[in-house]
């Protein structure tokens, strides 16, 4: 089954930017969507479809997807942005399509 | 707004089943389809399966393949999902949300804990 790889965590100074990486087998050629889990609580969609940010997401977050890797970018990160992120692709390569999520990164705010 | 609101939680024991709804308002049901991800205590997010609100077709994960079941109720824009055979392994908590076969889900449900202890 096709296997999402991202950092287990990620640290970042208030102001500056983070980025979150995705690792798989030609993830350029698929799609990818990216979630924020504060806890306790749901996840919230913040990037689809590679680079599209839902109503309501702060122009602070961005999407790329070439190659081997995706990459969530948060620009100017806030206390409030503390939290996992996850990736999540679908999968159509085996007989069985499926949805696969990645490990998920903490994101730590200095 | 979209809402998704789910049961409550969950105690069952080793070999039960268990039921969970999410009841969909403030957008038409059957324009999409319902989610289910689960997280286990401490874990990452694991995608269960989807199923059409529109004609009930659904994908489920191989991995629970045989083991669950995704229902719709189009008279009461509510989703279901059933997982048999309990395990302790099977005890985290069940998403819905609304989303694509593909897997993008853009409204979620406040989550169910399910506990599954002899």
């Amino acid at each position: 089954s096709y296997v999402l790889t991202q950092p287990p965590s990620v640290s970042v100074a208030p102001g500056k930017t983070a980025r979150i990486t995705c690792g798989g087998n030609n993830i350029g050629s698929k799609s990818v969507h990216w979630y924020q889990q504060k806890p306790g609580q749901a996840p919230v969609l913040v990037i689809y479809y590679d680079s599209d940010r839902p109503s309501g997401i702060p122009e602070r977050f961005s999407g790329s997807n070439s190659g081997n890797t995706a990459t969530l970018t948060i620009s100017r990160v806030e206390a409030g942005d503390e939290a996992d992120y996850y990736c999540q692709v679908w999968d159509s390569s085996s007989d069985h399509p499926d949805v696969v999520f990645g490990g998920g990164t903490k994101l730590t705010v200095l | 707004q979209v809402q998704l609101v789910q049961s409550g939680a969950e105690v069952k024991k080793p070999g039960a089943s268990v039921k969970v709804s999410c009841k969909a308002s403030g957008y038409t049901f059957t324009s999409y389809g319902i989610s289910w991800v689960r997280q286990a205590p401490g874990q990452g997010l694991e995608w269960m399966g989807w199923i059409s609100a529109y004609n009930g077709n659904t994908n489920y994960a191989q991995k629970l393949q045989g083991r669950v079941t995704m229902t719709t109720d189009t008279s009461t824009s509510t989703a279901y999902m059933e997982l048999r055979s309990l395990r302790s392994d099977d005890t985290a908590v069940y998403y819905c949300a609304r989303g694509e076969r593909r897997g993008v889900a853009d409204y979620w449900g406040q989550g169910t804990l399910v506990t599954v202890s002899s």
